[in-house]
């Protein structure tokens, strides 16, 4: 049991938008502790795409972004492209448990 | 460009200690912007977050861990090291090694290793 929840799976058409959400508590998000975004692709290590809830590294499509909101965050991506079917991850920190936390983790489909 | 490169076994008995190093090219690990991490992923599920170490030798542990993790680091050879002491079959997952801006997982990684799967069985 993840202390941040993502849905497990989330899927979509190509060239459509998708969100996924994290949600989190008064202990890590709602706390006012970033967000980040992870995309693993399979059989590789997690790769940065969002970082302070809402900012991308360079490199990272302005078809990604993120926002947070109260207890939760989300990730969203317009223009679905076929590589973007991966897992992705959120982080934040949790003061109740001193350490980072993540969530679950999404398996994004394109359909 | 930041490079990590993780070496170790990848095999370890039950109730031995799990030694992982990661060596950092491209850049100095004696730098006071960044901190270096230890993250696992079981097989198929989650991220779980380790602990840090500060090129000074300062560490951050998971409270949850903390007992039985040992991160070191080695300046003249720009590489930091984990072990993980009375490992046992819930320990078997991918480790990785990251670079973070903070010491506690309250910052996000922007290098990381390539991974090493680590598994617990005699």
């Amino acid at each position: 049991q993840s202390v941040l929840t993502q849905p497990p799976s989330v899927s979509g058409a190509p060239g459509q938008r998708v969100t996924i959400s994290c949600t989190g508590s008064s202990s890590n998000i709602g706390a006012g502790y970033d967000v980040h975004w992870y995309q693993q692709l399979p059989g590789t290590a997690p790769k940065l795409l969002i970082y302070d809830n809402s900012n991308r590294p360079s490199g990272v499509p302005d078809r990604f972004s993120g926002s947070k909101s109260g207890t939760s965050a989300s990730l969203a991506i317009t223009g679905l492209q076929a590589e973007d079917e991966a897992d992705y991850y959120c982080q934040s920190y949790d003061s109740s448990l001193g350490a980072g936390v993540f969530g679950g983790g999404t398996k994004l489909t394109v359909l | 460009q930041v490079q990590l490169q993780q070496s170790g076994p990848g095999l370890v008995k039950p109730s031995e200690t799990l030694s992982l190093t990661c060596t950092v090219s491209g850049g100095s690990i004696s730098t006071s912007s960044y901190y270096w991490g230890w993250i696992r992923q079981p097989p198929g599920k989650g991220l779980e977050w380790i602990g840090t170490i500060f090129y000074s030798g300062t560490t951050f542990y998971n409270p949850s861990l903390k007992s039985r993790v040992t991160m070191s680091v080695d300046t003249s050879k720009n590489e930091f090291s984990l072990r993980l002491s009375s490992v046992t079959a819930p320990d078997t997952a991918v480790y990785y090694c990251a670079r973070a801006p903070g010491p506690w997982g309250e910052e996000s990684l922007d290098y990381w290793g390539q991974g090493t799967l680590v598994t617990v069985s005699s």
